[in-house]
């Protein structure tokens, strides 16, 4: 059982594009991270998210509270975006989704 | 500040041995914890504390030992590896603040266990 879930899994744009990645949850929580993973494997924080949207230069993301849901986007994607893109909620203890791996071409 | 350090970067152990890997965080946070990263899973939980002198366990304990003695580190031992332990290992450290919190993570470890 998995308590966070993202989607999608694998995603290929190309620059310039606009993406969506989605995350739901299934646990009460008290805040939801955005991360982002670049090959070499360090992890830093994007957002920090109870309520509402934030925005940060091109990436933009929203929480649904009711629903659960959480989307992270980026407008007008660069190569240099291409990372692994990590939901994270705490509730009594930090969950974890799986990633979403994103490249973006040139 | 450095923020989060792990040390070593990379290691590779037989299958028994053990080994302690390190962890050490100079922002006075309260709550540190051990995370182990596997393709296709998310970060598992393995141990975590609140602070100097308490630990608990996570998600994935078995054959991880931990222990708090100060706010700055928070080693993790492997006491017999295992080929399964094969994995990337991050010690992260956070702090709460009124309406949410922050994580800070350390650049990992990879372990091959032979």
């Amino acid at each position: 059982k998995n308590e966070v879930e993202q989607s999608p899994q694998n995603l290929t744009a190309q620059e310039g594009e606009f993406i969506t990645i989605n995350c739901s949850y299934s646990v009460g929580i008290s805040a939801l991270h955005w991360l982002q993973q670049h090959p070499g494997g360090g992890i830093v924080s994007l957002f920090m998210l109870s309520s509402g949207k934030k925005k940060h230069g091109r990436l933009i993301a929203t929480i649904n509270i009711q629903e659960k849901h959480s989307s992270l986007h980026i407008t007008a994607s660069h190569p240099r975006d291409s990372a692994v893109y990590i939901c994270a909620v705490r509730g009594n203890q930090f969950y974890f989704g799986t990633g979403t791996s994103l490249t973006v071409i040139p | 500040n450095a923020g989060v350090t792990q040390t070593p970067k990379f290691q590779v152990l037989k299958t028994g041995q053990s080994m302690t890997l390190q962890c050490a965080q100079d922002m006075n946070h309260e709550y540190m914890s051990w995370y182990r990263q596997d393709p296709g899973m998310g970060l598992r939980l393995i141990h975590y504390s609140v602070g100097a002198g308490i630990t608990d366990q996570g998600e994935v304990p078995n054959g991880y030992n931990v222990s708090r003695s100060t706010t700055e580190d928070f080693p993790l031992r492997l006491l017999s590896a295992a080929p399964s332990q094969t994995s990337v290992y991050f010690c992260a450290s956070s702090y709460s603040y009124e309406g949410g919190y922050e994580q800070y993570f350390g650049p990992g470890t990879r372990l091959t266990v032979t």
